[in-house]
């Protein structure tokens, strides 16, 4: 596609459920990462996507989260059993070339728990 | 992993004003992105510039990679400038990370 597309734009979830967040990248872009804004905070690295690579798990903040990516396409987050801090922006970027190019954003999933 | 440091944290400017914001990473990188992020919560791409000068419109960035800096200069600010900047590096073999960001007012 044109741009990195991530749906859906806003998700309000009861505390205790589980949520799938979906990140588009932009064709033919081998890595993908995602990341997590809190409120008037800065961007938390969370998971990194390279090719066949296995990803870089290092910024998970727990075993609640989890994230799927097959070959160079969609990729998935999911959170299961929800906290009220989740709540936050998550973001998707890709790149081309792995780190050594240009990194595009989505416009990002804003998640509510209550 | 790499450390990145941006500078100031927050910035007040009168609209017309000039600006440098700074961005400080302590390893060699491949790549160093400056973004924007407006107050809708987009984040806009400025600038990929791993080393050297480039300018666009008002805007304009140099990265001296051997002293592991990056300025980015706003000269002329409008009140669209308003949102934060973040910069981000990439050092190889290691992920894409993003300075504490500079919080940008700029009033009328």
């Amino acid at each position: 596609g044109a741009g990195v597309s991530q749906s859906p734009s806003n998700k309000v979830t009861e505390k205790g459920k589980d949520v799938e967040l979906r990140c588009d990248p932009i064709s033919g872009h081998t890595a993908l990462y995602w990341y997590r804004q809190r409120l008037g905070q800065g961007l938390e690295f969370l998971i990194y996507f390279q090719g066949n690579s296995a990803p870089d798990k290092s910024g998970l903040p727990s075993d609640r989260f989890s994230a799927e990516r097959t070959g160079e396409s969609v990729s998935t987050l999911t959170i299961q059993r929800t906290q009220q801090e989740d709540s936050a922006v998550y973001l998707c970027a890709s790149t081309s070339w792995g780190g050594r190019a240009e990194a595009f954003f989505g416009q990002g999933t804003r998640l509510t728990v209550v | 992993g790499i450390q990145v440091e941006q500078s100031p944290p927050d910035l007040i400017l009168q609209e017309g004003a000039n600006s440098t914001l700074r961005c400080n990473f302590s390893d060699s990188v491949n790549n160093l992105q400056w973004f924007h992020q407006n107050p809708w919560g987009q984040l806009i791409n400025l600038f990929y510039i791993p080393s050297g000068t480039k300018q666009n419109g008002r805007l304009s960035a140099t990265t001296v990679a051997t002293e592991r800096y990056s300025l980015l200069y706003i000269s002329s600010s409008q009140t669209t400038d308003s949102g934060v900047y973040f910069c981000a590096s990439e050092a190889a073999g290691n992920k894409l990370t993003f300075g504490g960001g500079t919080r940008v007012l700029v009033k009328p």
